[in-house]
């Protein structure tokens, strides 16, 4: 089964400023999909970013871009010109054709003014 | 008008009891599922269900059962609650298959077992 790990618990970022979360998965699948997920504390779980991974140009959605790397099988989301509101859990997940959906273990976000 | 419905949003019980909790989209997605969020803030897949029919089903105890009477609904019965239950549930569809993309959640359940 494919698996999807974040290798960090905790990321803090100044506002304005950028920060990378990291994430990598487990597949021996060649067509699926990629996604961000955002979790503020109201606990909605809002999509972020996606990707195709029979795409190779890297998705982007305003100041939330991916580096997609699918020979090394990471996924890493940058957020440019971080903002109070981007505080919140994010989640990496792996869905594959047959509609099974995976998710990391979730970064927590802390933004400070 | 909400596209992926839940009820109860929030939910407190004993221990022993059985309790439902419903589930409705309205995206005309024919993929369902519920997932459980516990207190370390992981998301475990539970079920999904594709046109009325079980296509997943992980190490859940038997006490959880699923039904889906239609595409649009996808309800959990729980029986006999134990503590460890008590989580965040949440709901969530999408669309089968290549171009099928990102899943659609609902607000969640939350059941707290005492």
């Amino acid at each position: 089964a494919q698996t999807v790990t974040q290798s960090q618990p905790e990321m803090s970022v100044q506002e304005a400023e950028t920060v990378t979360l990291s994430c990598t998965y487990d597949t021996s699948e060649s067509d699926y999909y990629l996604f961000w997920y955002k979790q503020p504390p109201s606990r909605q779980m809002i999509l972020v970013i996606r990707q195709e991974a029979y795409k190779q140009q890297n998705a982007t959605e305003n100041r939330f871009s991916v580096n997609f790397q699918k020979a090394a099988k990471s996924f890493s989301l940058k957020i440019s010109d971080s903002q109070l509101g981007d505080a919140a859990m994010y989640f990496c997940a792996y869905r594959t054709y047959n509609n099974d959906m995976r998710f990391g273990a979730g970064t927590r976000l802390t933004v400070k003014p | 008008d909400t596209a992926v419905s839940q009820t109860p949003k929030y939910l407190v019980t004993q221990m022993g009891n059985d309790k439902s909790i419903k589930c409705e989209q309205n995206l005309g997605h024919d993929t369902m599922y519920w997932y459980k969020q516990d207190s370390k803030k992981f998301l475990k897949i539970m079920f999904s269900y594709n046109n009325k029919e079980l296509i997943i089903n992980e190490t859940v105890p038997n006490r959880f059962s699923p039904k889906s009477p239609d595409k649009a609904h996808l309800n959990l019965h729980i029986n006999s609650l134990e503590l460890g239950d008590s989580a965040v549930y949440f709901c969530a569809s999408s669309r089968t298959g290549q171009g099928g993309g990102e899943l659609f959640f609902g607000e969640g359940s939350r059941l707290t077992v005492l």
